[in-house]
């Protein structure tokens, strides 16, 4: 199984900042990477699909990059909603593996 | 618009089977794939398996092979998960969502709001 590796595992940051969370597949997977927002007790809402694709309706503060095995989501400008739970997930080969996800906090 | 709509929480024991369905409202059914994914009460995410319902052949997890039955009714527009010998490393939240395909990438872009599964004697 493809392996996924997110870090920061928690990150604090203010309303307004800038924010990097990178993933880190085991093996190459192209460009075979999305991410995905989750709110407690909700389900999780896909953001970015092909590494760099703003998904329909999502904002565009929110941004991916990157191919082969380093991928980053940045958050250009921290709004309150924000504040969730971030995974990327590849779909290069099945299992489609998860992140072990960041935790993005108030400051 | 696409909608999936998931049965309610569960309460089993130990060595017992559980069996989630998701219907799926407002779009062509058959025509795009089902994936379930589960997620361990404070964990991450981890996906099970999916099923095409035109194809009706299903696709595992090797860690669930054996115990995981993923199954489509064209007819009411319904997924379905069985997990069987449950034990309480199963307690989670399954998720159905719907595989939305990108020149060839996968990813999961409408979900079920989740079926809380617990497994206690």
């Amino acid at each position: 199984d493809i392996q996924m590796t997110q870090s920061p595992s928690s990150l604090s940051a203010s309303v307004g900042d800038r924010v990097t969370i990178t993933c880190r597949a085991s093996q190459s997977i192209s460009s075979y990477l999305n991410w995905y927002q989750q709110k407690p007790g909700k389900a999780p809402k896909l953001l970015i699909y092909a590494a760099s694709s703003l998904q329909s309706g999502v904002p565009s503060r929110f941004s991916g990059s990157g191919s082969g095995t380093d991928f980053t989501l940045t958050i250009s400008s921290l709004q309150f909603e924000d504040f969730a739970t971030y995974y990327c997930q590849q779909s290069y080969s099945t299992p489609e593996t998860f992140g072990q996800g960041t935790k993005l906090e108030i400051k | 618009q696409v909608q999936l709509v998931q049965s309610g929480a569960e309460v089993k024991k130990p060595g017992s089977s559980v069996k989630v369905s998701c219907k799926a409202s407002g779009g062509t059914f058959s025509s795009y794939a089902i994936s379930w994914v589960r997620q361990a009460p404070g964990q991450g995410l981890e996906w099970m398996g999916r099923i095409i319902p035109i194809l009706g052949m299903p696709n595992y997890a090797q860690k669930f092979q054996g115990r995981v039955t993923i199954t489509a009714d064209k007819s009411t527009s319904t997924a379905y998960m069985e997990l069987s010998s449950l034990r309480s490393e199963d307690t989670a939240v399954y998720y159905c969502a719907r595989d939305y395909d990108s020149s060839g990438i996968i990813a999961f872009d409408i979900w079920g709001q989740g079926t809380m599964v617990t497994v206690s004697s």
